[in-house]
């Protein structure tokens, strides 16, 4: 168990519709990062927050934001979903140096998107 | 210049054996090079990980072998178990920022 929890574990929606994914970082962690994956694909980042600001953004789509709570705690927005949304949806959270030097991230189990 | 490439695809290798997935890149600004393992339902996990200032790096059966002219690194699982059956990605920090680019993936299958 990494530490990383993530909601729902799956999600199963229409075309056209909204959802928000939750991900609470381990304690301690101020950085959180979003990634998606879709079928034999590898991780494509997204986008990641370092203590309630955003520090960098990946191949991330327009209708797809997201934010970090003063709790710490992380939503991915996903809106006007289409069916090539669907894929597995990851978070991670490190210790993340405000540097940008690299640490060690922990990943949540993941929630599966299912866009029909 | 942000991607990694990772090869093969997918691996089939016989308990007892050794497995290579390798790993290149173009962009000089990676200063880190981690590798996941991903069992199926569940997120990666880190499992070893090395700096371009070293050549090689090992921990029990898993080991990294860089080779910084190159721009390739290659993870190395000697005495292959069916516990080891899995998905691996390695992945490349970019300096001064916060980005994680990761490879497509290898699929590892060790048959018993």
């Amino acid at each position: 168990d990494s530490g990383v929890t993530q909601t729902p574990k799956h999600l199963i929606t229409a075309t056209g519709q909204r959802v928000t994914l939750r991900c609470s970082p381990r304690s301690g962690d101020l950085s959180v990062y979003w990634y998606q994956q879709s079928l034999d694909q590898g991780l494509q980042f997204l986008i990641q927050y370092y203590n309630g600001e955003e520090r960098a953004k990946g191949n991330i789509l327009e209708r797809f934001s997201a934010q970090q709570f003063p709790d710490l705690h992380s939503e991915l927005n996903l809106s006007s979903l289409e069916l090539g949304d669907s894929a597995l949806y990851f978070c991670a959270s490190s210790v993340a140096s405000r540097r940008g030097l690299p640490t060690e991230q922990y990943f949540g189990p993941g929630t599966r998107l299912t866009v029909t | 210049q942000q991607q990694v490439k990772q090869s093969p695809q997918s691996l089939i290798v016989q308990k007892g054996g050794i497995s290579i997935i390798n790993c290149a890149y173009e962009n000089t600004a990676f200063d880190y090079f981690p590798w996941y393992q991903q069992f199926p339902g569940k997120g990666p996990a880190l499992l070893i990980a090395i700096r371009p200032d070293v050549s090689e790096k090992k921990e029990g059966r898993f080991t990294i072998s860089f080779n910084k002219s190159a721009k390739q690194f290659s993870l190395h699982i000697m005495d292959s178990q069916p516990g080891d059956s899995a998905t691996y990605f390695c992945a490349a920090h970019l300096s001064g920022t916060y980005k994680y680019i990761f490879g497509t993936g290898t699929r590892l299958k060790v048959l018993a």
